[in-house]
């Protein structure tokens, strides 16, 4: 079946640009995270998603990040005035909102900011 | 920060077992020992996990010491596929999800 996608996979944009970038979860996943990834970092917790609501957002850097999940399928994650440090690969996972679900992970997103 | 101390490389040889370890010494009673991996330029892949008991899939087995102090994951027949950074990360599931927090992994590298 289809997994996580993620669009654009690359993104460049210009200092101070607005930018979205794009989750679908696999099919029936109530749960929705985005993580962000620095070269030669482990992925670093941005956002999770329950159904619609944002259940955790402790991860977000500062209030120029905003992610949203209306219908509770598809996810965007927003990012205004974007700074050259915002660079990174950004990923998306589902889960079943079970107690030892798994996280399925997209490709990511890698957002170059100049 | 993680709460899991792997070594930052390891390589092997192709056909031959890995075994990746992982110290996660300040574990909780409730918090299951979750491993993934994440091949270049590729979203993190779920390996296996365990809490108490040895496990094993079709793609690993997770060896989990009594103490529960530390755990091995054995890759029985490594292949060049297999070369990517691991991550070895615990996890107390609250309530259906709870975010994975994620440490620097180690690499794998599968020698031909």
């Amino acid at each position: 079946g289809a997994g996580v996608s993620q669009t654009p996979s690359n993104k460049v944009t210009e200092k101070g640009k607005y930018v979205e970038l794009r989750c679908d979860p696999i099919s029936g996943h109530t749960a929705l995270y985005w993580y962000r990834q620095s070269l030669g970092q482990g992925p670093e917790f941005l956002i999770y998603f329950q159904g619609t609501g944002a259940a955790d957002d402790s991860g977000l850097p500062n209030d120029r990040f905003f992610a949203v999940r209306p219908e509770g399928s598809v996810s965007t994650l927003k990012i205004q005035r974007t700074e050259r440090g915002d660079s990174a690969v950004y990923l998306c996972a589902s889960s079943l909102a079970r107690e030892e679900g798994e996280q399925f992970f997209g490709p990511g997103t890698r957002l170059t900011v100049l | 920060d993680a709460k899991t101390t792997q070594p930052p490389s390891m390589d092997c040889a192709e056909g031959r077992a890995a075994n990746l370890p992982c110290n996660h010494s300040t574990i909780s009673g409730n918090e299951y020992v979750y491993w993934y991996r994440q091949i270049h330029s590729q979203g993190p892949q779920y390996i296996i996990h365990g809490l108490k008991n040895n496990e094993t899939n079709e793609m690993a087995s997770l060896i989990i010491t009594e103490d529960r102090k530390s755990s091995t994951l054995i890759l029985p027949h490594a292949t060049l596929r297999d070369t990517a950074v691991y991550y070895c990360i615990v996890r107390a599931p609250q309530g259906g999800s709870e975010k994975l927090v994620f440490g620097k992994g180690m690499k794998l590298t599968v020698n031909p």
